[in-house]
């Protein structure tokens, strides 16, 4: 099993380009999540979703959208990128548990 | 509107030593308490977690104490390692359809050798 895979894995992209990060899960979860980590400020929550065809906004939604593919997949995506939109971005999955797992992440950069 | 507060922002010990993180949440009806450890380019992973029904929770080498009344909760690191150098998040939630986290800022932990 690969847990959680996310591409790519590093993306730099000039201000007003849209780009879209991809997410997948082999773990069968319900729940699946897209967070950004910058320094000092933690992991934020952007989107969720708690099920198969549902999506709702987290603390930072915006500037982004998700789209809930299937089960396995989660893609995030940025319409037009600004330079606070630079940052290290995670997906995660869960299932009826707490336990959240995390993948590798996105670095991205936004010039 | 950061819900959970972590201190201290960096924490430097001796091989051996006991580092404590604090960890204090505003909101009563968080009800599940995860600490995740995170390595340099890799994604957080669950530690250890507890609930508000009890007071302490031990896996291995680490531990959770968690005051309800003060609405504080803390991990310990007995005996900590070299191999322990990370950062240190901790988090709360509750369910609403799913568990939504709140973070914590992050620890950054170094055990010197």
């Amino acid at each position: 099993n690969a847990g959680v895979t996310q591409t790519p894995k590093f993306q730099v992209l000039k201000t007003g380009q849209s780009m879209t990060l991809q997410c997948a899960q082999d773990m069968n979860h319900n729940s699946m999540y897209w967070y950004r980590q910058d320094p000092g400020m933690g992991l934020r929550l952007i989107y969720y979703s708690a099920s198969e065809g549902t999506t709702d906004k987290g603390e930072v939604p915006n500037g982004y959208n998700v789209s809930r593919l299937n089960k396995r997949e989660f893609s995030l995506r940025l319409e037009s990128a600004a330079p606070s939109q630079t940052s290290v971005y995670f997906c995660a999955s869960s299932d009826r548990g707490h336990e959240q797992f995390f993948g590798p992440g996105t670095r991205l950069t936004v010039l | 509107q950061q819900q959970v507060k972590q201190s201290p922002q960096s924490l430097i010990v001796q091989k051996g030593g006991i580092p404590i993180i604090n960890c204090a949440y505003e909101n009563t009806a968080f009800d599940y308490f995860p600490w995740y450890q995170q390595f340099p380019g890799k994604g957080p992973a669950l530690l250890i977690a507890i609930r508000p029904d009890v007071s302490e929770k031990k896996e291995g080498r680490f531990t959770i104490s968690f005051n309800k009344s003060a609405k504080q909760f803390s991990l310990h690191i007995m005996d900590s390692q070299p191999g322990d150098s990370a950062t240190y998040f901790c988090a709360a939630s509750k369910f609403r359809g799913t568990y939504k986290y709140i973070f914590g800022t992050g620890t950054r932990l170094k055990v010197l050798a």
